[in-house]
């Protein structure tokens, strides 16, 4: 089916530890993006990516690494987790930045 | 801040009800986005409206936008439990490739039946 799907949809890690949210659509849109939503805070941009092998920082992307080898992979690395990482992580996909965006149904990380 | 204020933080209604949601923002923007999540999942698109649109309606939504006073409107009429969700205002400014949705706080709508 076409979409776009998070994996894992839960994660519970310790402070430290490298971490890996994958992200994987269907529509071979070119832009892809990652969120993260927090209480107080709506939706803020981590980082995004207009094609393969082209990425960008977005608001908020101190304590993250994306690579986008393929179009239709947008993986989110946090290379050293901290608390302050635990959130809801949305990944995102559209033909370009001012069309509607696609979601998917996030990965709720804890980070103890 | 450039994000989207949404108002009323919280709305509590009735099934049958109509609900409005306001968005204001500070900047000049290319277009306006609505979003609706449900509790446990990710944002859906709504609405798409543009700079130089004034109403748009999609089944029980209208949305208005008033670049003037840099405001725009949700209106859902005749509100059925399902509608139960959040509510996102997104505003796009331009700039080609390096300008991105910028979302707000939400809206949290709660229909009762």
């Amino acid at each position: 089916d076409a979409g776009i799907t998070q994996s894992p949809r839960y994660k519970i890690t310790e402070t430290g530890r490298q971490v890996t949210l994958m992200c994987h659509q269907t529509w071979s849109h070119s832009y892809m993006f990652w969120y993260r939503q927090d209480l107080g805070h709506g939706l803020r941009l981590i980082y995004y990516s207009a094609a393969a092998d082209i990425t960008d920082k977005g608001e908020v992307p101190d304590g993250y690494v994306v690579s986008r080898s393929k179009t239709e992979n947008f993986p989110l690395t946090l290379e050293s987790a901290t608390r302050s990482q635990t959130s809801v992580y949305f990944c995102a996909s559209s033909n370009w930045t001012h069309q509607p965006q696609h979601f998917g149904d996030g990965t709720r990380l804890s980070i103890l | 801040s450039q994000q989207g204020e949404e108002d009323p933080q919280a709305l509590s209604i009735q099934e049958g009800e109509n609900a409005t949601m306001n968005c204001s923002y500070k900047t000049s923007i290319n277009n306006l986005q609505w979003y609706r999540q449900n509790s446990g999942r990710g944002l859906v698109h709504l609405i798409l409206i543009r700079s130089n649109e004034r109403e748009k309606h999609s089944g029980r939504l209208r949305v208005t936008l008033d670049t003037s006073k840099k405001s725009s409107s949700l209106l859902i009429t005749a509100s059925r439990a399902a509608d139960t969700a959040s509510y996102f205002c997104a505003i796009y400014k331009g700039g080609g490739s390096q300008g991105n949705l910028i979302f707000g706080k939400g809206t949290k709508l709660s229909v009762k039946p």
